[in-house]
Parts: structure tokens; sequence; C-alpha cells
């Protein structure tokens, strides 16, 4: 199962909005929807911030949202703030019992 | 509180074999489906092992199937990954993860780390 295609890095200065994309294939992302989002800080564990496309667990901001359209998904974030900065992983059940993830975004408060 | 406690994590030499446990607490444990999820220095994340509520089920990246079992003692809300024939490529630190009804891992352990090195 091949990884999901994330950009490496995106970066926007505080108060807009970014976009990280999430490509898979319609065995995973075009298949479920099953997408989820991390956040990562580092040296910390991940942490959920999108679930089932476009679903907010309590406690996130809704300045966090999901998308998806055919084989991509999306994480918008507006409204950026410094302490957006953190790499972000998606993931995806691609069916049989596996999940796969994307290779990472590292976000850039400017 | 969720709490997930990873342990057992270190050096280890290619070939070698290594435990990994995970405790629990917080929550109904023989409720979810528990997951390995690991990450290689500087690199993302992955997928290795998920097991069903009571154990019976039992699923393998491919990267691993064949090498690492994956198991669990709901009496003792507690996790477990043998990982056997180590290779290099295996280094990472390993997270445990409570699976959700909602197909997402909505807690994470804070994860260990296994080194692979003569």
């Amino acid at each position: 199962q091949s990884a999901l295609t994330q950009p490496r890095s995106v970066s926007g200065s505080p108060g807009q909005s970014v976009t990280i994309s999430c490509t898979g294939t319609r065995s995973d992302i075009g298949g479920y929807n099953y997408v989820s989002w991390y956040q990562q800080h580092p040296g910390k564990a991940p942490k959920l911030i999108i679930y089932d496309v476009g679903k907010r667990p309590s406690g996130v901001p809704d300045r966090f949202s999901g998308s998806k359209s055919g084989n991509t998904a999306s994480l918008t974030i507006s409204g950026l703030q410094a302490e957006d900065e953190a790499d972000y992983y998606c993931c995806s059940y691609a069916g049989s019992y596996t999940w796969v993830f994307g290779g990472g975004t590292k976000l850039t408060v400017l | 509180e969720v709490k997930l406690l990873e342990s057992g994590g270190g050096l280890v030499q290619p070939g070698g074999s290594l435990r990994l446990s995970c405790a629990a607490s917080g929550f109904t444990f023989s409720s979810y489906a528990m997951h390995w999820v690991r990450q290689a220095p500087g690199k993302g994340l992955e997928y290795v092992s998920a097991i069903s509520t009571n154990g019976d089920g039992t699923y393998y990246a491919n990267s691993v199937e064949g090498r690492f079992t994956i198991s669990r003692d709901n009496s003792k809300n507690m996790l477990y990954l043998q990982m056997g024939s180590l290779r290099a490529e295996d280094m990472a630190v390993y997270y445990c993860a409570r699976y959700s009804s909602t197909s997402c891992y909505d807690s994470w352990g804070q994860g260990t780390l296994v080194t692979v090195s003569s």
C-alpha cells in the first residue's frame, strides 16, 4: 500500500488561510469516507483534528476544516495562529484492514 | 482521562527481537480496537498492526507481516507487539493508538523508541 501524497511544506502568515492536500486512489480516499487528519508538534504524539473527512473532535477549533473530492482530501486552516505551526498527516482506511498515512506536511507560520 | 503508556523500546541488533507493551487506562479497553503506528526518525507515520476488541482479529502491514505479532490482554488493559527478525528499517518510535468507532486514531501514547543497530 503506497503512502498518500501530501505537499512537503506549506506556509502562511498569521490570520491567513492555508490548505493542505492529500491525494490517494479510489482504493483508499476515493473509496471510503474514513479520512482523518493529525497535527504533530516536534517531539510530541500526533493529535486527531479531523475525522470522517470533515468532522472535528470536541475541543478542536472550528478554524480547522476538512473536505474530500474524488481521490483527494483537503485540510484547511483559517485564521492561522503561531501555535498551528506543526506537521500535519492525513490518514485513510484502505480496505482489507489496512490503513495508509500521507507523508506529512510541515506548516510554517511566517 | 484516556491514557496510553508504551514501554519496552530500546537498542536491539539486526535480526533480534523485542516486545513492546502499552498500558491503557481511563476507558473501557475491551471495547476498542487498538493499533500500533510507527514513525522512523524524521519520517512520517506508518500503520503497523491492528487488533480487534477481543483479540480474535489481527492485522498487519505488509512490511511487518510474518515478523511481528500483536496481542492484547483485556483483563490487564494491556496491548503488546512482539517484534522479531528486526531490520534497520524497523527503527522508529512506536505509538499505540486507540482506534475509535469513527475510524480514526482518537488517542495516542507518547511512543517508545526502537533502535536497530549492531
